[in-house]
């Protein structure tokens, strides 16, 4: 089936420092692979998505490019911003009527940031 | 575009009650689906749903609970006879019918079982 691997947190940087959260995925076919945020006491926000090899999708100073030889999505960003202290999600999504099987997304466990001032 | 809208956003409940939580997806949308986020943990799939037919169900999906989207716009999820194990945030999310549209979420309900 299925499955998604980030590197486990907490991880706790200093403003403007370089932020590297590694994903890696298992998945037949093509999937799709995304990143969400989740602050505090809220839903999941969707942060930037890519849905073939190579794609390198971005937002807010955020990137992440979908590698298929290394299974990989890592997602980066230069410098980070106290307010963007969250936990972050990496997931895919299976290309419909790929024959995949099924229509969820199949997140990992998550990587709690904190960004000190 | 409001968002996926979800109520109530807090639900506290005794062991052994029934409790029902509402979804609204962004109105555009055919699909919806619904996840459970334990603390720690990232979302699981329960259900599935194209406008009023429930496509698929997660194991997780256990006889207590049920998932009804009875004309193709909200959808409710009630959860019988709840059990502490069931204290969890329940998420929604909506998406177009593309075959790699995205899945936008609502901002859960979080239901604590005492």
């Amino acid at each position: 089936g299925n499955s998604v691997t980030q590197m486990e947190g907490p991880v706790t940087l200093s403003e403007e420092a370089f932020l590297t959260i590694n994903c890696t995925y298992t998945a037949t076919g093509y999937p799709s692979l995304f990143w969400y945020v989740q602050y505090p006491g809220e839903g999941l926000q969707l942060l930037l998505k890519a849905t073939k090899a190579d794609d390198k999708g971005s937002n807010k100073g955020f990137e992440a490019t979908y590698r298929k030889e290394t299974t990989s999505f890592h997602l980066e960003k230069g410098s980070v911003q106290v307010s963007d202290s969250a936990v972050y999600f990496c997931a895919l999504a299976p290309l419909l009527g790929s024959g995949a099987g099924s229509y969820q997304l199949t997140f990992g466990k998550g990587t709690k940031l904190s960004v000190i001032p | 575009d409001t968002g996926v809208s979800q109520d109530p956003r807090h639900k506290i409940t005794k062991r052994g009650q029934n409790v029902t939580f509402r979804c609204d997806p962004i109105s555009e949308h055919n699909r919806l689906y619904w996840y459970r986020q334990t603390l720690g943990q990232g979302p699981e799939f329960l259900t599935y749903f194209q406008n009023e037919a429930q496509l698929e169900k997660s194991r997780l999906l256990s006889d207590r609970f049920s998932a009804e989207r009875p004309k193709g716009s909200f959808s409710t999820l009630e959860i019988q006879r709840t059990e502490q194990g069931d204290s969890a945030m329940y998420l929604c999310a909506s998406s177009s019918t593309g075959p790699r549209d995205t899945q936008y979420f609502g901002p859960g309900t979080r239901l604590t079982v005492l």
